[in-house]
């Protein structure tokens, strides 16, 4: 059975940081691409972050660039989300999701390999950053 | 950034009723499009994929159609435990968006 388990969430300051892991079961971590979406209290869902089965790609939206760092440890089954310079508005549910196929699309200048759909997600960990 | 446009935001109707939700992508998404269903206080779950491709284990009551800018999820027959929120999600370009959600209650 595939399972996905998120931890690591919990209050923070702004400015501060926190370290989200997901326990991942039942499936073979380095075959499949894995993502992070979040959703604040009350609201939609907001894609976050992409890794690559081989690493190879790794994408974040433009809300956590630079301050967030999407991370993956095949022989432990882990997937990570370090997340630095921490915002009131980053405060949301975290989910993991594994990523399904894939689909390239390419731009005058660059190539990119996205998730096709998110086959299994995991219950999500709450972080909430406030003073 | 491509954006999902979804409507109503909000419905409420009958068991046995028939159900459409519609999806408008600022621009041509191709069938780069899929459907979850979000339960209170619970993940998302994939219910269709490829715009109409229903996902294994899902009841064949759940359908969805379109391509390129317009898309349809549709419900044949409402029943009590589809009380959720249901998402469409573009996945043609980069970031990867979700629609606002469209609430689904029982009448």
């Amino acid at each position: 059975e595939v399972q996905l388990v998120e931890s690591g969430g919990g209050l923070v300051k702004p400015g501060g940081s926190l370290r989200l892991s997901c326990a991942d079961s039942g499936f073979t971590l380095r075959n499949y691409s894995m993502n992070w979406v979040r959703q604040a209290p009350g609201k939609g869902l907001e894609w976050v972050s992409s890794i690559s089965s081989s690493n190879t790609y790794i994408y974040y939206a433009d809300s956590v660039k630079g301050r967030f760092t999407i991370s993956r440890d095949n022989a432990k089954n882990s997937l990570y989300l370090q997340m630095n310079s921490l915002r009131a508005e980053d405060t949301a549910v975290y989910y993991c999701a594994r990523g399904r196929g894939t689909v390239e699309y390419c731009t005058s200048t660059s190539c990119y390999t996205l998730p096709r759909y998110f086959d299994y997600w995991g219950q999500g960990t709450l972080v909430t950053v406030s003073s | 950034d491509i954006q999902m446009t979804q409507s109503p935001s909000s419905l409420s109707a009958s068991v046995g009723d028939r159900v459409t939700i519609t999806c408008q992508a600022s621009q041509d998404i191709s069938n780069h499009l899929n459907w979850y269903l979000q339960k209170p206080g619970k993940a998302p779950k994939v219910l269709i994929y490829d715009a109409s491709t229903l996902e294994t284990g899902v009841p064949s009551r759940f359908s969805g159609s379109g391509s390129g800018t317009d898309f349809a999820f549709t419900i044949s027959s409402l029943q009590p435990e589809d009380i959720a929120t249901f998402y469409c999600q573009q996945y043609d370009h980069l970031p990867l968006t979700f629609g606002g959600g469209t609430k689904v209650e029982i009448k």
